[in-house]
């Protein structure tokens, strides 16, 4: 299943499919993205980062794409289980001098069906 | 759990009562954030310290709102003559920066969630 960020909040699919959610970000200049992971109740969670110099990396079961022309960011799912539901948010960074200050994207709801 | 944690985790208060949370970060960490977050959107950036210094503020931090780090460990946000707007979920975040690798992976407490009637 395939998100596009803002025009398209929730995604569904089924355990064990691959999820892709996407984000466009704003700021040309911003040169390092992260990927946040929120449950229900809870505060944002760090899942991957990238920084601009990259185009890809890959962790346990997520990968992030960065493609810096279009100013668009994914988070790829492989086998996506029930505890990957969550709200998942991308977020640049548009600091400087060292400091480290977010602007989060809108969110995209995941749902994983057993 | 991050081993960030806030208190309380719910606050009901009437507009026009001063409120204060509280956020203790992970204790190695030296850098500290505050956040806003309102429903169905992400966290929007209120201000940060290192140590006890508090090195930026957003816009959105209205003359209403006050942070302290005093010592450069836990940290509190004041409310003042809360309004009703101010109703949000207030989520605190430490890091550890250093010379070499810059700020790192920000922690998230549970938030604060604030309910102004």
């Amino acid at each position: 299943g395939e998100s596009v960020g803002l025009h398209l909040p929730t995604l569904s699919v089924q355990e064990g499919d691959n999820s892709i959610i996407n984000c466009a970000y704003s700021n040309s200049a911003s040169d390092y993205f992260i990927w946040y992971k929120q449950e229900s109740g809870k505060g944002p969670q760090f899942i991957i980062d990238i920084r601009s110099n990259m185009d890809k990396r890959q962790g346990q079961r997520v990968t992030v794409l960065l493609n810096k022309t279009v100013k668009h960011l994914s988070l790829q799912i492989a086998a996506t289980q029930p505890g990957d539901s969550a709200v998942y948010f991308c977020a640049e960074n548009i600091g400087s001098g060292g400091s480290y200050i977010p602007t989060f994207g809108r969110g995209t709801s995941l749902i994983v069906h057993p | 759990d991050t081993g960030v944690s806030q208190d309380p985790r719910h606050k009901i208060t009437k507009r026009g009562q001063n409120v204060t949370f509280r956020c203790d970060p992970i204790s190695e960490h030296n850098r500290l954030y505050w956040y806003r977050q309102t429903l169905g959107q992400g966290p929007e950036f209120l201000t940060y310290f290192q140590n006890e210094a508090q090195l930026e503020k957003s816009r959105l931090l209205s003359d209403r709102f006050s942070a302290e780090r005093p010592k450069g460990s836990f940290s509190t946000l004041e409310i003042q003559r809360t309004e009703q707007g101010d109703s949000a979920m207030y989520l605190c975040a430490s890091s550890l920066v250093s010379r070499t690798s810059g700020d790192n992976e920000q922690f998230f407490g549970p938030g604060t969630r604030l309910t102004v009637l």
